[in-house]
This record gives C-alpha cells, structure tokens and sequence, in this order.
C-alpha cells in the first residue's frame, strides 16, 4: 500500500494564481483531512470528509475548496492565491473506528509570493 | 471549544529521560494522542490514550489523568533520531474523526 499521497511536492504560485493540491489513499478509510501548517506551529484543520459526497469546514476553510467524488481522492482548491496561504500542506485519513490515528501524506509544501 | 498547551521546546541529553506535558481544556473528552514530526517530514502516530494511567510502546509512554485533564509523552534512553517535534491532540465531539493539535514541542536531544 502507498498509504497516502500528495502531489506536488512543491510548487510556487504567484499572487491570484488558482491550483489543485492533490491527495489519494489506498487504505479505503472513509475519513480524510486537509491540514496546514504555518513554520513552528501545530496543525490547523481546513477541511474534512466523512465520505464520498460528504465534506464540511474547519478552523481555517476561507480561500480553499474541497470535493470528494470518491473514497480515494481529495483535492483541495486553492482559488486567488494569497500569500498568506504560503504554508506547508498535510492530507491525512483514518477509518471510523481509529479515528484518534490519522494517516499522513508527504505533504505540500506552497510558496505564494 | 477545545485548546491544548504544551510547552515549546525541551533539551536534553542522549541517553536520558524526557517529559513532555499536554494540559488540554475540552467540551468532553474522546481521548489524547501524541505525534511526531521530523523537520521537513510528516506528522506520524505514536500514542493514544482513552482511559487514566500509562500505555507504553518500547521507549516511548504516554499518560493520561482525566481528572486533571492532563497528559504527558515520556521518552526513554533518548537517542539522536528523537529529536523532532512532538504533538498532543484531542478527538473533537462527534463521529468525524476530527483532531484539535497542540502548538508541539520541539525536543533537541545533545550528544
């Protein structure tokens, strides 16, 4: 199993650009997660899904989007890029039952300038 | 709502032992969780703790005392590769799986 991916690794936007933070998982888990994380500090939730068709909002949701067509896949939309959007990404998923384990991806980490 | 303090940065010296405290405020509690991150790296899953009391996981354990609403991760015979950051978090009410983190402390372990 890959667990879970991000792509890209890294990209650089300039200020209004618009792009898609890709993650996937192969684990089947239902529940996935968009964090970010600002340099020294903890992770904020931006968006969540409890399944295929269902997402709702986190602490920090103003400036993203999120769809979940399926129980793999859930991109995150960066609309009018801001620079203080710079910041390290993080997708990460769990299943109903171990929801206090959440599995991380690599990350993204985006520079908007 | 729910907050987490945790202090943010401890150093100390391979081979020795180190505690890193979480107090946490919560509207009801569904468990504590501790996580590790590398600089640069994701955050990975070392510890939950549902009830009071101790749950050990090689050199690594982690507490839990409800009543205190407070919570520790304690590193034993600390080795170079321990030194990251560490995260508490708490489970949101509801069935979504939600986490609220802690800021992380930041371990520097000195030969």
């Amino acid at each position: 199993n890959a667990g879970v991916t991000q792509t890209p690794k890294f990209r650089i936007l300039k200020i209004g650009q618009s792009m898609t933070l890709q993650c996937a998982q192969d684990m089947n888990h239902n529940y996935m997660y968009w964090y970010r994380q600002d340099p020294g500090m903890g992770l904020k939730l931006i968006y969540y899904s409890v399944g295929a068709g269902i997402t709702d909002k986190g602490e920090v949701p103003n400036g993203y989007n999120v769809s979940r067509s399926t129980t793999e896949d859930f991109p995150l939309r960066l609309e009018l890029a801001a620079p203080s959007q710079t910041s390290v990404y993080f997708c990460a998923s769990t299943t109903v039952a171990g929801g206090y384990e959440q599995y991380f991806g690599p990350g993204t980490r985006l520079t908007v300038t | 709502g729910q907050s987490l303090e945790q202090p943010s940065e401890v150093t100390a010296v391979e081979g020795a032992i180190v505690q890193i405290n979480c107090t946490y405020q919560t509207s009801g509690f569904y468990g504590l969780s501790w996580y590790q991150q590398h600089d640069g790296g994701a955050p990975t899953f070392l510890s939950y703790n549902g009830l009071d009391g101790l749950e050990e996981t090689g050199r690594f354990s982690s507490f839990l005392s409800r009543s205190d609403s407070y919570g520790y991760l304690l590193l034993q015979e600390l080795q170079m590769k321990d030194s990251a950051s560490y995260f508490c978090a708490v489970r949101s009410p509801g069935n979504t799986g939600k986490l609220i983190f802690g800021q992380g402390t930041t371990l520097q372990v000195k030969p």
